[in-house]
């Protein structure tokens, strides 16, 4: 099956500082690409679509200025938290079109 | 607004008997749904996907029925095995392969 990489699997961060997460589609091309953030016992909660080539579309109350979405090429989308907090520290999913397909998620702790 | 309830308890149940995982939904219309496996630290698994117009679909020891009318889906795993012990997650889905998920049903399978 399609393969979804994510990294890194798990970063710690000081507080204000920036953190980037990759999430790669391995062996297809993916026009689209969604995060995720997951917070202890709770469910996914969708974030924000990233469109190959355009704007990234943020669900209602997630700031687009402080999770920066960058969606270059067909196979790499980032995700950039921006003056992270300790209210940030989270898990945070990517997933790409062309199937239900997952990374394995990035565990960020700001401390 | 729309809402997906999934066992909150975690479901104990001895190794070689059938597991039950239940999933409803209110203010939904899904065109599909999906059961995901999450262990700790990790990303969804995709275990199966069932339409709005299937009653009931199959794959080796796992069996997920769909009903539109109860606005419910059962996720069921037979001779359940130790190994089975993790986080099964329903989403529905509908247009723009957005899903939307419920908060998981914890499954620990005992010797």
């Amino acid at each position: 099956g399609a393969v979804v990489s994510q990294h890194p699997s798990r970063v710690i961060c000081k507080s204000g500082t920036s953190v980037k997460i990759e999430c790669r589609s391995l062996d297809f091309q993916a026009t689209t690409m969604f995060w995720y953030r997951q917070f202890p016992k709770q469910s996914l909660m969708l974030m924000a679509t990233s469109n190959e080539g355009s704007k990234a579309t943020y669900e209602q109350g997630v700031e687009k200025d402080k999770f920066l979405i960058n969606h270059a090429s067909l196979t790499l989308s980032t995700l950039t938290v921006t003056s992270a907090h300790p209210e940030d520290s989270s898990f945070y999913i990517c997933s790409a079109t062309d199937g239900p397909f997952f990374g394995s998620g990035t565990r960020l702790t700001v401390v | 607004s729309q809402k997906i309830e999934q066992n909150s308890e975690a479901l104990n149940i001895q190794e070689g008997k059938t597991a039950t995982l239940t999933c409803n939904y209110t203010n939904y219309s899904p065109a599909y749904l999906q059961w995901y496996r999450q262990d700790p630290g990790r990303g969804p698994v995709f275990l199966l996907l069932i339409r709005e117009n299937e009653k009931e679909k199959r794959k080796e020891r796992l069996k997920v029925t769909f009903d539109t009318t109860l606005k419910q889906s059962l996720f069921h795993i037979t001779a359940s095995q130790p190994a089975d012990s993790a986080t099964y997650l329903c989403a529905l889905g509908g247009g723009g392969n957005k899903l939307t998920f419920g908060t998981g049903t914890q499954l620990k399978v005992e010797l």
